[in-house]
């Protein structure tokens, strides 16, 4: 039973774009969601977290909306780059962190 | 210099063999983590110790058994390795303070075959 869910395994954008990744949960007790970026043979890093307590959270050219009643969130990616190519993957949790299977996203020039 | 970093990068194994994924971070962080990503299926928590004496098992902890050395040193060991390990496997830390929310580091990756 996937607790967070990316149903989208892969989304290509034109460079200058909007990128929106988003994710489902299913857990209400989660307190905390986080996206990390994971690039080929690299490991995942970091890259935005919510708390359950907030419906967005922005920092630079990214921003991560809450919708708790819906139990979804989305990742919003603008303007769109080549670097930002790579799999995203959203998590959830409390006291641990569960993990969506990803989405592949490809940034066009 | 990296802050995580695991041990062997590679590794190709046949079935039955013991095996000693190690990870090593050098961030003072108290908590560390091991995951796998199989195609498809994400990140999956195997186990994860909040400081040194404590450990505790994760969503798929069967087939595997881990050990926190030192503050800086977490483990992973497969018994006796099968093919359905085959997988690449993390490291990761966090730091302790507002449970979960904190983010957390990860190694650059272990890819184990068992064949």
């Amino acid at each position: 039973d996937q607790q967070v869910k990316q149903n989208s395994p892969s989304l290509s954008v034109q460079e200058g774009r909007i990128s929106i990744l988003n994710c489902d949960y299913t857990n209400s007790m989660f307190d905390y969601f986080l996206w990390y970026k994971k690039y080929p043979a690299e490991g995942p890093t970091f890259l935005i977290s919510i708390s359950s307590i907030k419906d967005k959270n922005e920092d630079g050219r990214f921003t991560v909306f809450l919708n708790k009643s819906a139990k979804h969130l989305s990742l919003h990616i603008v303007p769109s780059q080549p670097g930002d190519s790579a799999v995203y993957f959203c998590s959830g949790g409390s006291e641990k962190l569960v993990f969506g299977k990803g989405t592949k996203l490809t940034v066009n020039p | 210099d990296a802050d995580v970093t695991q041990t062997p990068r590679n590794r190709i194994t046949k079935t039955g063999k013991r095996i000693m994924l190690e990870c090593s971070q050098t961030k003072g962080h108290d908590r560390m983590y091991w995951y796998r990503q199989d195609p498809g299926l994400g990140l999956r928590l195997i186990y994860y110790s909040f400081d040194v004496k404590d450990i505790n098992k994760g969503e798929i902890s069967d087939g595997y058994s881990v050990s926190r050395q030192a503050q800086a040193k977490f483990s992973l060991s497969l018994e006796s390795a099968i093919p359905n390990q085959t997988a690449l496997y993390f490291c990761a830390t966090s730091d302790l303070g507002a449970g979960w929310g904190n983010e957390q580091f990860f190694g650059p990756g272990t890819r184990l075959t068992v064949l």
